[in-house]
């Protein structure tokens, strides 16, 4: 994916919290989504940064620090619902690209 | 309602043959994209259109080819010279907002492809 690493796996308790990062290229950067995908079913949005920070959206955070190429995805009070793949993927010139994913696996 | 319509949801292709999957979006959006996933693998760019009666190249093009004779759709046509073409097709259409200003990209609920 032109260089957009995330891990591939994590595993995660009930009710914890759990961070997944995402590095990637800086060239021709515009911004980076990140996406929650069920198995055998379509991407939903999560969250979008196109400045350094972090944004806040109910359980979900994701920060960016364009200047290092990074990114992360928080989630708190993790749900068993929440086990899925989540998707790293950067808007670059004229084109978006996603990451291989991050499986979550979350532990009752 | 406003969305994207993949078609079939479903698809066996016997080897050596040429199939086309159907995308159309009623959202207005400019730009259309095709990707592909393999099982436990992320998703990678086939073909994207930014605007009608153009597009260009993804990551792996081999194989497939595109048309974008209007903007409400995006046919891909998997073609015998990809020789593993097995996988989940999304196709995805986006405001060009999303490549600099954010807006999100779209999905359309994919479609199963298997070579009998």
């Amino acid at each position: 994916g032109q260089n957009i690493d995330q891990p591939t796996e994590m595993t995660a308790t009930e009710g914890a919290i759990v961070q997944i990062n995402c590095t990637y290229q800086t060239s021709g950067f515009n911004g980076l989504f990140w996406y929650q995908q069920h198995a055998g079913e379509a991407p939903t949005f999560l969250s979008y940064n196109v400045l350094d920070g972090l944004e806040e959206k109910g359980r979900f955070s994701s920060f960016l620090s364009r200047s290092k190429g990074y990114s992360y995805l928080l989630l708190k009070e993790l749900q068993m619902k929440d086990s899925a793949s989540y998707l790293c993927a950067v808007s670059r010139d004229d084109k978006i690209i996603f990451g291989k994913g991050t499986r979550l696996h979350i532990l009752p | 309602d406003g969305g994207i319509t993949q078609s079939p949801k479903y698809l066996f292709r016997k080897e050596g043959q040429n199939v086309t999957l159907s995308c159309e979006q009623n959202l207005n959006h400019d730009a259309m994209y095709w990707y592909r996933q393999d099982p436990g693998q992320g998703l990678r760019l086939i073909y994207y259109s930014q605007i009608v009666n153009d597009f260009q190249k993804g990551d792996i093009a081999e194989g497939y080819s595109v048309s974008r004779e209007k903007k409400e759709s995006f046919p891909l046509t998997v073609t015998s010279a990809q020789k593993n073409p097995t996988a989940f097709y999304l196709c995805a259409s986006s405001g060009l907002g999303a490549i600099i200003g954010g807006n999100t990209i779209y999905f359309g609920e994919g479609s199963w492809l298997t070579v009998v």
